[in-house]
């Protein structure tokens, strides 16, 4: 079945300091897609990174990077020189191809602080 | 261009009426969504549109129901509100194709069910 499982409730780093928040998924579709939302607390969603199940690097976009190691089925997001802005709920989402109809689910978020 | 737009933004009902949530996209996406967002469990799928006409059952449809007449539009109604359905309700679309089509919500919903 579906699933997209996040470990970790609540992460905690030091400004300018890189943090990677984890990822893993289960799914028996060759064809998928793996995606990183950040939640601020005003409460909207906002895209960071896609990565497709193809794909032979890994997605970067700025400060963001998708750690994806598919015989693992991970999609571990990496934040580089984070910054007090980046203190919000990450939501990493799977998204399955034609024949699921294009479900995308949601793993429960990892809450993360950046500390002055 | 306003994206998404759902109404209303915040609704107190008591239990055991009926309320339609209202989710409108101007961006011509062929898939729209429905999600409920629950502290500790993240964005659940409730249901699902590909298209215009068709609709589908996502992780927890139960209580809920959608319809999908036109590409712009995609009401979800709770026939007959339950406490446990108090939650912040996010519509969103995207293209429909495979891959990389990301999503884009709406500002959501914030329900209470008393």
């Amino acid at each position: 079945a579906q699933k997209i499982t996040q470990t970790q409730p609540g992460m905690f780093v030091q400004e300018k300091e890189a943090v990677t928040l984890d990822c893993t998924y289960d799914t028996s579709d060759q064809s998928y897609g793996l995606f990183w939302y950040k939640q601020p607390s005003s409460g909207e969603m906002i895209f960071l990174i896609y990565q497709g199940s193809y794909d032979e690097q890994n997605a970067t976009e700025g400060r963001y990077s998708l750690n994806f190691q598919k015989a693992r089925k991970s999609a571990n997001l990496v934040i580089s020189a984070s910054q007090l802005g980046d203190s919000a709920m990450y939501f990493c989402a799977m998204r399955e191809g034609h024949i699921r109809g294009f479900k995308t689910i949601f793993g429960a978020g990892t809450r993360l602080f950046v500390k002055a | 261009i306003a994206g998404i737009t759902q109404a209303p933004t915040s609704q107190i009902l008591a239990a055991g009426r009926r309320m339609t949530l209202r989710c409108t996209q101007d961006m011509r996406h062929n898939a729209m969504y429905w999600y409920r967002q629950d502290l500790g469990l993240g964005l659940r799928l409730i249901h699902y549109s590909n298209t215009a006409g068709t609709t589908g059952k996502g992780e927890v449809p139960d209580g809920y129901s959608v319809s999908r007449a036109n590409t712009d539009d995609f009401p979800l109604t709770l026939a007959s509100a339950v406490p446990s359905q108090t939650s912040v309700y996010f519509c969103a679309s995207s293209e429909s194709r495979g891959g990389g089509a990301e999503q884009f919500f709406g500002p959501g919903t914030r329900l209470t069910v008393l």
